[in-house]
């Protein structure tokens, strides 16, 4: 399968503790998105990277969440000291830079904190 | 800033039936719209886009969407409803300055359920 991945695919977490988040794009894909959606919503976009560069960052990543993509290939999205609001499907995509238009999207993390 | 609405939260058809899911969109230069589709406990699917060019955009399993610049909307249609289209549908704005440039976000609406009836 060569589409967008995420490890894990759920995480139940209790109040306080950190968790990180994989995502692997689509290989020949250098912008990397990270979206949250909760339940009854669309997807709230968090952050974007273009290889490694972060270049844009929602006011909705508070300064709990960082993410990062090294080596311009996979991200990680942490969140640290987690609250029960954090509770959401976080989901990755990734786009071509030359008429990468649309964004294809992983299966997403599920976070529960408990 | 950029907005999309939704109207309706379920649309319900017959199978066979044409069916039109609407959407409405808020920007402040150009639009990029996009429609995708949702299964339960899968990811976003990519269904189409509208760039620029022909208003109307045909896309994958049979979808089309007409975009109308004076309506700011962007309705997805299907000449006759299958009942695994049945799922939740999730229109998109990317909001494109005049200049070319501007944020690569994409904004969601909150979304359509589908049912098609057999």
């Amino acid at each position: 399968d060569t589409g967008v991945s995420q490890d894990p695919r759920h995480k139940i977490t209790k109040r306080g503790q950190n968790v990180t988040f994989r995502c692997d794009p689509i290989s020949e894909h250098n912008r990397l998105y990270w979206y949250r959606q909760t339940l009854g919503q669309g997807p709230e976009f968090l952050t974007y990277f273009q290889n490694e560069a972060q270049l844009e960052k929602s006011r909705l990543l508070s300064d709990r969440f960082s993410a990062e993509r090294p080596k311009g290939s996979f991200s990680t999205l942490e969140i640290q000291r987690t609250e029960q609001g954090d509770s959401a499907m976080y989901l990755c995509a990734s786009s071509l830079k030359t008429g990468g238009y649309e964004q294809y999207f992983g299966p997403g993390t599920r976070l529960t904190v408990t | 800033a950029q907005s999309v609405a939704q109207p309706e939260d379920q649309v319900n058809v017959a199978e066979g039936n044409p069916l039109t899911v609407k959407c409405t969109y808020s920007v402040s230069g150009n639009p990029y719209l996009f429609w995708y589709v949702q299964y339960p406990n899968r990811g976003l699917q990519f269904l189409l886009k509208y760039i620029t060019g022909d208003n109307l955009v045909k896309g994958s399993y049979g979808f089309e969407a007409e975009f109308n610049k004076s309506q700011t909307s962007f309705h997805l249609k299907k000449p006759s409803a299958l009942v695994s289209d049945s799922a939740l549908y999730f229109c998109a704005v990317r909001d494109i300055a005049h200049s070319g440039a501007g944020s690569y976000q994409l904004t969601f609406g909150k979304g359509t359920k589908l049912s098609v009836i057999p």
